[in-house]
């Protein structure tokens, strides 16, 4: 098993560009979350979903949209990037939602200018 | 809203000690507790999972427990090794929703 891929490991994008955050697992995972890490701020949940066509939001959304076609999938969309989207961004997946190990992937560094 | 808490922010002990890793939460409705590992410039790898109804799970070195009641749990490394530098991350799966909340990690030095 791969586990966990995220394409591409490092982006520089220009201010109101967009572009999207690859994710992908092999393990059969129902849910899928994605977080962004930021100095002092620790991993915060931007947004989740517990299974194909099925997304929520999480505690920071705005700017981000998400979709589900797959459960292998869960692509990031970054609709207009604001220099305030320069993070570690990580996806992860676990079976179901509750009492299973979460597994991360390897993580997307962005820098906007 | 859950609140989890790391203390100390970093923490840096000589080679072959054992060693305590701490984690507090504000809200006890939990489904589980999560111990990560993170390495600079790295995704995170989990170290132990402890549901609601258990105390404690060992894999190893590691030794983490929950007491939900009082909202705390410990990471314990035994005979501690370079290899364990790494930055250390708790997380909390609460009841009614679908999120984790993480705190913000101890950063782990072994010193040789």
């Amino acid at each position: 098993n791969a586990g966990v891929t995220q394409t591409p490991k490092f982006q520089v994008l220009k201010t109101g560009q967009s572009m999207t955050l690859q994710c992908a697992q092999d393990m059969n995972h129902e849910y899928m979350s994605w977080y962004r890490q930021d100095p002092g701020m620790g991993l915060r949940l931007i947004h989740y979903s517990v299974g194909a066509g099925i997304t929520d939001q999480g505690e920071v959304p705005n700017g981000y949209n998400v979709s589900r076609s797959t459960t292998e999938d869960f692509p990031l969309r970054l609709l207009s990037a604001a220099p305030s989207q320069t993070s570690v961004y990580f996806c992860a997946s676990s079976y179901q939602v509750d009492n299973y190990e979460q597994y991360f992937g390897p993580g997307t560094r962005l820098t906007v200018t | 809203k859950q609140e989890v808490t790391q203390i100390p922010a970093a923490l840096s002990v000589p080679e072959g000690e054992n060693l305590v890793l701490n984690c507090s939460f504000t809200d006890s409705a939990i489904y589980n507790l999560q111990w990560f590992r993170q390495d600079p410039g790295k995704g995170l790898t989990s170290l132990l999972l402890i549901q609601s109804s258990q105390r404690e799970q060992t894999s190893g070195r590691l030794n983490a427990s929950l007491d939900k009641s009082s909202g705390r749990s410990t990471l314990y490394i035994a005979a501690s090794q370079p290899g364990d530098s790494a930055t250390y991350l708790c997380a909390v799966l609460n009841f009614g929703n679908e999120k984790l909340t993480f705190g913000t990690g101890t950063r782990l030095t072994i010193i040789p």
